[in-house]
C-alpha cells in the first residue's frame, strides 16, 4: 500500500536558520512520483516540486534543496536561511504510475514550521 | 501551468443543508480530482471525476453524499449533501497538468472553506 510519512509535526526556528522536512514513502510500484507542496495561511496549496521515481539527481533551487534517496525511501526538504515567509505547512505527497490521464495524490499529514523573526 | 478557480471561496452552512462547489480549469483536462481536508489535517481523496464516465470514490465517501458532476473537460461540481459539522473542512480540486517534457505535476484550486453549523 501507498504510504507517506512526515514525522515532524511542528518544527520551530528562527530566521536565517537552515531548516530540513524529512519525508518517508511507502510503495510497491517501481515507478512512481513524489512531489513537496507548501500551504501557507491563506490556504492555497503551492507546488514546490515533482521528482520522479528513475531520476535520482538532487536539485537545487534558491533557497530550496531537496535530497531524493530511493534506497532509505526519503525525499528530504532543505531550506537554507529561512525567512518568515516560509512559515507554512508542508505537505509531502507520491502518486504511482501516471496514466497521462492523471493519478490522484497520497498525502503526508503535514509538517507546520513556524520562522520567527 | 493549470490555472484553477473555484466557487465559492468560502460558505458558512446551517446542518441538513447542501452546498454546491464549483472548479473551472484554465484548459481541457481528463481527471479532475476532489480532496477534503479537515482543520489541521492532511487532504484526503473524496474521488476521481473523469469527464463522461461516473466518478470514482475512495473508500469512506459515497456518491449520495458527494454527489460529483462533470459535464465538459474544463468543469466539475462536487456538492455536499445533507451537511452536518463533520462536514465543516477545505474542499479543494485539482487537475494533473503535463508540461512539455512530459512531466505530470497536480495543480490544486484555491479551495473553498466550508463551515456547517
Amino acid at each position: 500500500a501507498q504510504k507517506v510519512t512526515q514525522a515532524q509535526t511542528e518544527i520551530s526556528v528562527v530566521e536565517k536558520e537552515d531548516v530540513t522536512l524529512d519525508c518517508v514513502y511507502e510503495t510497491r510500484d517501481t515507478t512512481y512520483y513524489l512531489f513537496w507542496y507548501k500551504q501557507p495561511p491563506s490556504g492555497e496549496l503551492v507546488f514546490l516540486i515533482r521528482r520522479n521515481s528513475f531520476d535520482e539527481q538532487n536539485e537545487i533551487s534558491g533557497r530550496y534543496s531537496w535530497n531524493f534517496q530511493k534506497s532509505t525511501s526519503s525525499f528530504n526538504f532543505t531550506i537554507t536561511a529561512s525567512q518568515v515567509v516560509d512559515s507554512a505547512v508542508y505537505f509531502c505527497a507520491l502518486s504511482e504510475r501516471s496514466n497521462q490521464a492523471g493519478t490522484a495524490l497520497i498525502f503526508g499529514k503535514g509538517t507546520t514550521l513556524s520562522v520567527s523573526s | 501551468s493549470a490555472v484553477i478557480s473555484q466557487k465559492p471561496s468560502r460558505d458558512i452552512c446551517q446542518r441538513g443543508t447542501s452546498l454546491t462547489i464549483q472548479c473551472q480549469v484554465d484548459s481541457q483536462v481528463t481527471m479532475m480530482f476532489w480532496y477534503r481536508q479537515q482543520p489541521g489535517q492532511s487532504l484526503t481523496l473524496i474521488a476521481t471525476a473523469n469527464q463522461g464516465s461516473e466518478a470514482t470514490y475512495e473508500s469512506g465517501f459515497v456518491i449520495d453524499k458527494f454527489p460529483i458532476s462533470r459535464p465538459n473537460l474544463t468543469f466539475s461540481t462536487l456538492t455536499v449533501s445533507n451537511m452536518s459539522p463533520e462536514d465543516s473542512s477545505i474542499y479543494l480540486c485539482s487537475v494533473a497538468h503535463w508540461g512539455a517534457r512530459g512531466q505530470e505535476t497536480q495543480y490544486f484550486g484555491p479551495g473553498t472553506r466550508l463551515l456547517v453549523l
